[in-house]
């Protein structure tokens, strides 16, 4: 079964930092273009950023510009998301998504990160 | 950047009635580049919909999509328990690559 599996959520102060993670399994991961998308409390989804098969293509939402990095590792089936300089803004849950064509036709159960003090 | 907006906000119907929701687009949109997803509470968002039309696999024919340009449609013929739920509109474009509508709640009038 194609499955993504969030993970590395958890609670952080303001300022700090936090690493996601999506692990991906019974597909080739690096055939796909993937993406991070997050949820706040009772929102609406917000795409965060894209990265291409072969990272050569990356696209940030301008409300993480400068502050998340988004990586992957073909060679482990795996997606990241560093995330510095949080604010109490970006608490969301956040899912990762296979990206197919012009849509996310996969999608992780998602991982809570929540910034307060 | 295009802008989504869904109407409308809420849906309050009966199981067993038509559900039509309205995604509007700010610009025009590729038919291809347009998507359907619903979203359960707790739970991740499902593909329903691609290319504007298009079912995604395991959908019930009960879903349907349509329009083109700045107008798209999003039709559930008869609503079934399970199909209480929100739903999201997305669109594909250059910069960024994907934004989402605002959503449209349908629930159990």
């Amino acid at each position: 079964e194609v499955q993504l599996v969030e993970s590395g959520g958890g609670l952080v102060q303001p300022g700090g930092s936090l690493r996601l993670s999506c692990a991906a399994s019974a597909f080739t991961f690096s055939s796909y273009s993937m993406n991070w998308v997050r949820q706040a409390p009772g929102k609406g989804l917000e795409w965060v950023s894209h990265i291409s098969s072969g990272s050569s293509t990356i696209y940030y939402a301008d409300s993480v510009k400068g502050r998340f990095t988004i990586s992957r590792d073909n060679a482990k089936n795996s997606l990241s998301l560093q995330m510095n300089s949080l604010r109490a803004e970006d608490t969301a849950v956040y899912y990762c998504g296979r990206f197919y064509n012009y849509y996310i036709d996969v999608w992780g159960k998602g991982t809570t990160v929540t910034v307060s003090s | 950047e295009i802008v989504l907006t869904q109407s409308p906000g809420t849906l309050s119907l009966s199981p067993g009635e038509r559900a039509t929701l309205s995604c509007r687009a700010s610009q025009s949109v590729g038919s291809s580049h347009l998507a359907w997803y619903q979203q359960k509470p707790g739970q991740a968002p499902r593909l329903l919909i691609y290319g504007a039309s298009s079912r995604a696999t395991g959908i019930p024919d009960r879903f349907s999509g349509s329009g083109s340009g700045t107008d798209f449609t999003l039709t559930i013929s008869r609503l079934e328990p399970e199909d209480f739920a929100v739903y999201y509109c997305q669109q594909y474009g250059s910069s960024p690559p994907l934004t989402f509508g605002g959503g449209t709640k349908v629930e159990i009038k």
